[in-house]
């Protein structure tokens, strides 16, 4: 079945870049997403990317995608304090739900 | 102003109880998801529905049920026979139809059962 993998982790100092990696399973999907939950809220769509893309660039947020090895990965530039959250992978696998990761957590240390 | 509402934002039940937890949207979307939420375990999927007075079973379904007798709303009844029910639920929906079939999701009930 699909399964998408993240790490639950990861620290960063404010400034600096941080990037959230994440491995998928369904070479079909034809959207990948970010999303985003601050605590005790929803989740907030971040970007998508296409599948036919490599990359995808939004402001501060890079998307870059390595279909071969079905490896996504998010870029955040200058990473602020208010990018503190938990940062949710997601593939599409067709005309049924999207498929979650586990979520990583971004901490920034002032 | 277009999205999804769950209500209430916070639940406190006995033990023993049945509970229902609210789900609209005025988003026009045809499909619905309700999703469990624990420290560690990401998202797990209870429920989905994607057409009115049709649904399907997630992941984790025991313990739970759901009807879909409107397409605005999807209401959630967590049983006594859920064993550990304290949890964050989202509710989400989308337009399966849509060039992306992004979910769009509520602002979630966190649910404590006593």
């Amino acid at each position: 079945g699909e399964d998408v993998e993240q790490s639950l982790f990861l620290s960063v100092r404010e400034g600096d870049s941080s990037v959230i990696n994440c491995t998928y399973t369904d070479s079909s999907s034809t959207y990948l997403y970010w999303y985003k939950q601050e605590p005790g809220a929803g989740l907030q769509l971040l970007t998508y990317i296409f599948s036919n893309m490599d990359m995808k660039q939004d402001q501060r947020l890079t998307v870059l995608l390595n279909k071969k090895d079905k490896h996504l990965s998010l870029r955040i530039a200058d990473t602020q304090t208010g990018d503190s959250a938990i940062y949710f992978c997601a593939e599409n696998p067709g005309n049924t739900p999207l498929v979650f990761g586990k979520g990583t957590r971004l901490s920034v240390i002032a | 102003d277009g999205g999804i509402t769950q209500s209430p934002k916070y639940l406190f039940r006995k033990e023993g109880q049945n509970v229902t937890l609210s789900c609209e949207q005025n988003l026009n979307h045809d499909a619905m998801y309700w999703y469990r939420q624990d420290p560690g375990q990401g998202l797990r999927l209870i429920y989905y529905s994607q057409i009115v007075n049709d649904f399907q079973k997630g992941d984790i379904a025991e313990g739970y049920s759901v009807s879909r007798e409107k397409k605005e709303s999807f209401p959630l009844t967590v049983t006594s026979a859920q064993k550990n029910p304290t949890a964050f639920y989202l509710c989400a929906s989308s337009n399966p139809g849509s060039s992306y079939n992004e979910q769009f999701f509520g602002p979630g009930t966190r649910l404590t059962v006593l």
